[in-house]
């Protein structure tokens, strides 16, 4: 596609449950990253990945966090033991350069709500 | 620690009438500095950014920021303001060692009256 794709828009799950969020970069991107917003807040950095491997993951919360990036393209954010304060937008973006210089592209979202 | 500050939740201007958006950041070294724009239903997408040179830079849809290290700031303005600007705003930063970890600030949400 020609943006950055994040699926599913909205999940609503209990307390406990576990939880993946997907998101499908710009072809050719080699920069991914997952960042989460929280009502009222602008996004905060969780994990940024350079190909296959995560080269900073140090905005995850705790270890109930994982993503995951295999091929170097697609990535999947995984939600174990959820928690209502896990309830906030994801976001994911993508860019060509490694750079600070470069552009982030963002996708839409993922709206998780968490009960 | 970096930070940013937006220091207005909610601004709103009438249609036609100029717009200047507030942005305050901590860092130490000079920053990359960037101004974001989220409609609803729609990802946040980059109006400019800074890195270095002329201190005044020109962003889409007649966007622009100036940066004043004296001041820490990187304000957005625009002489007039369109129906169709409606939408948070935010600014961020970049922080050397660590690429792509943007810090934004809060966001200013902008309404505009017709």
């Amino acid at each position: 596609g020609a943006g950055v794709s994040q699926t599913p828009s909205n999940k609503v799950t209990e307390k406990g449950k576990y939880v993946e969020l997907r998101c499908d970069p710009i072809s050719g991107h080699t920069a991914l990253y997952w960042y989460r917003q929280s009502l009222g807040q602008g996004p905060e950095f969780l994990i940024y990945f350079q190909g296959t491997g995560a080269a900073d993951d140090s905005g995850l919360p705790n270890d109930r966090f994982f993503a995951v990036r295999p091929e170097g393209s697609v990535s999947t954010l995984k939600i174990q033991r959820t928690e209502r304060g896990d309830s906030a937008v994801y976001l994911c973006a993508s860019s060509l350069t490694n750079q600070n210089t470069g552009e982030l592209f963002f996708g839409e979202g993922s709206r998780l709500t968490v009960l | 620690a970096q930070s940013v500050t937006q220091p207005d939740i909610h601004i709103t201007v009438s249609e036609g009438a100029s717009l200047e958006l507030r942005c305050n950041y901590s860092y130490g070294a000079t920053p990359y500095l960037f101004w974001y724009v989220q409609s609803p239903g729609q990802g946040l997408q980059l109006l400019l950014k800074y890195f270095s040179g002329d201190t005044l830079v020109q962003g889409i849809k007649g966007f622009e920021a100036e940066f004043k290290r004296s001041q820490s700031s990187f304000n957005l303005r625009k002489p007039s303001v369109h129906w169709s600007d409606a939408a948070e705003y935010f600014c961020a930063v970049a922080y050397g060692g660590s690429q792509g970890n943007l810090i934004f600030g809060k966001g200013t949400k902008l309404s505009v009256k017709p």
